[in-house]
């Protein structure tokens, strides 16, 4: 099916490094979301947006409805930033799709 | 403030065994769901709860039964378990179905590792 697509599968950059992690969908969407699983398995939500820009700290999702993507980036990437991205969406009727990740490791 | 707690954390079955994994949240959240992930495949919804007393399918939901008894807990069951169902299972809640008609994020529970022998 792959209605979501990341890129890239995994990612190594060094500490201070600006990141970006990409996300393509093929379906209209009600709302896309970017969630982080930390390497100990716990998942947390990091934004969900319908539109434009949202920013939390140094983490930066954008969206572009027309083009089907939207971006995460991380600045001043730290090793604690080290971890798996998941890009989802929601669709109607309630539909929930996840991409299969971005493996992040920041090295010191 | 627990927020969404998963129960058990890991279980082995063999092959035919039956259980139920239960999640509990303390959010008074409407919503609550099911999800497994599996290496290269992502999150997978398998069923999912708009309240009290009403479940719905996900993608994925042959093999599994939910019940949403009471607004709190959401329990997802195996009747006869397959290797096939190995497995990391998360539970989730949130106010309102993820992105319609609400901007509130999704809790996940620390998830479950299941084997199935």
């Amino acid at each position: 099916k792959n209605e979501v697509e990341q890129s890239p599968q995994n990612l190594t950059a060094q500490e201070g490094e600006f990141i970006t992690i990409n996300c393509s969908y093929s379906v209209g969407i009600s709302a896309l979301h970017w969630l982080q699983q930390h390497p100990g398995g716990g998942i947390v939500s990091l934004f969900m947006l319908s539109s434009g820009k949202k920013k939390h700290g140094r983490l930066i999702a954008t969206i572009n409805i027309q083009e089907k993507h939207s971006s995460l980036h991380i600045t001043a990437s730290h090793p604690r930033d080290s971890a798996v991205y998941i890009c989802g969406l929601t669709a109607d009727p309630r539909q929930l799709t996840f991409g299969s990740g971005t493996q992040l490791t920041v090295l010191p | 403030n627990a927020g969404v707690t998963q129960t058990p954390k890991f279980r082995v079955l063999k092959t035919g065994q039956s259980m139920t994994l239960l999640c509990a949240q303390d959010m008074n959240h409407e919503y609550m769901y099911w999800y497994r992930q599996d290496p290269g495949m992502g999150l997978r919804l398998i069923h999912y709860s708009v309240g009290e007393g009403t479940t719905a399918k996900g993608e994925v939901p042959d093999g599994y039964n939910v019940s949403r008894l009471k607004k709190q807990n959401f329990l997802l069951g195996l009747e006869s378990a397959a290797p096939s169902q190995t497995s990391v299972y998360f539970c989730a809640s949130s106010y309102s179905f993820q992105g319609l008609f609400s901007n509130q994020p999704q809790h996940f529970g620390d998830g479950t590792r299941l084997s199935i022998l």
